[in-house]
């Protein structure tokens, strides 16, 4: 069974601040995917990366997948309160609609 | 173009019950999958149907079941209610291609208290 660990737990950082959150698999991605969900709602996609080695940008959020396929980092450039909340890496089969999702990495940014 | 909709979004019961619970998928869509979200183990799969068909399944018991109408509508129902129960119940949709990357869209969920 594939397991996905996230770190850190939890991250609390003023405005401004720039911050790295990571996701370890135990076995290599079929895709993975980066979803930021918010208190009452459900995850919303933010990237999908399939080849090792890619890097990947959203304005502030720069998205990179490890060469072996096994690792991802998520780095957010000058953090705002609005990039609070829950970050929750995934990896998606291409035949279903099963995701396994890690723990996830709890966001907090203070003005 | 319509989000994901679930339905109730909160919801109260009492162990030994049982619950429905409803999810429409983007107009569309005919892949549904259900997610249960708890503090401690996260989000984890339970099942997804594809065309009225359960076409992956969790590691869930056999009190939680769901169905798919022709219309893509999807409903999970939880039996015999017991506390541990008590979870953040997501519904996502996509496209659901056999061959590819299908984007999922997950809808606001449904929060279950089971008292």
């Amino acid at each position: 069974t594939q397991l996905l660990e996230q770190s850190p737990q939890f991250l609390s950082i003023q405005e401004g601040e720039n911050l790295t959150v990571y996701c370890n698999s135990s076995s290599v991605f079929s895709s993975l995917q980066w979803y930021r969900q918010e208190p009452g709602e459900g995850p919303v996609l933010l990237v999908t990366v399939v080849t090792g080695g890619e890097v990947k940008k959203l304005k502030r959020l720069t998205f990179q997948f490890g060469d072996a396929r096994k690792d991802s980092s998520l780095h957010i450039t000058a953090a705002q309160p609005g990039d609070t909340g829950l970050y929750l890496c995934a990896d998606g089969s291409s035949n279903t609609g099963k995701l396994i999702f890690g723990q996830g990495t709890t966001l907090q940014v203070k003005p | 173009k319509a989000g994901v909709t679930q339905t109730p979004r909160y919801l109260i019961k009492t162990r030994g019950q049982q619950v429905t619970l409803s999810c429409s998928p983007i107009s569309g869509h005919r892949s549904v999958s259900w997610y249960q979200q708890t503090p401690g183990q996260g989000l984890q799969f339970l099942f997804e149907y594809f065309s009225e068909t359960q076409r992956n399944k969790g590691n869930f018991p056999g009190r939680f079941s769901g169905r798919q109408f022709s219309n893509s509508r999807s409903e999970m129902n939880v039996s015999t209610l017991e506390l541990g129960d008590s979870a953040l119940y997501l519904c996502a949709s996509s496209l659901g291609r056999l061959a590819g990357l299908s984007v999922q869209y997950f809808g606001p969920g449904t929060r279950l208290t089971v008292t």
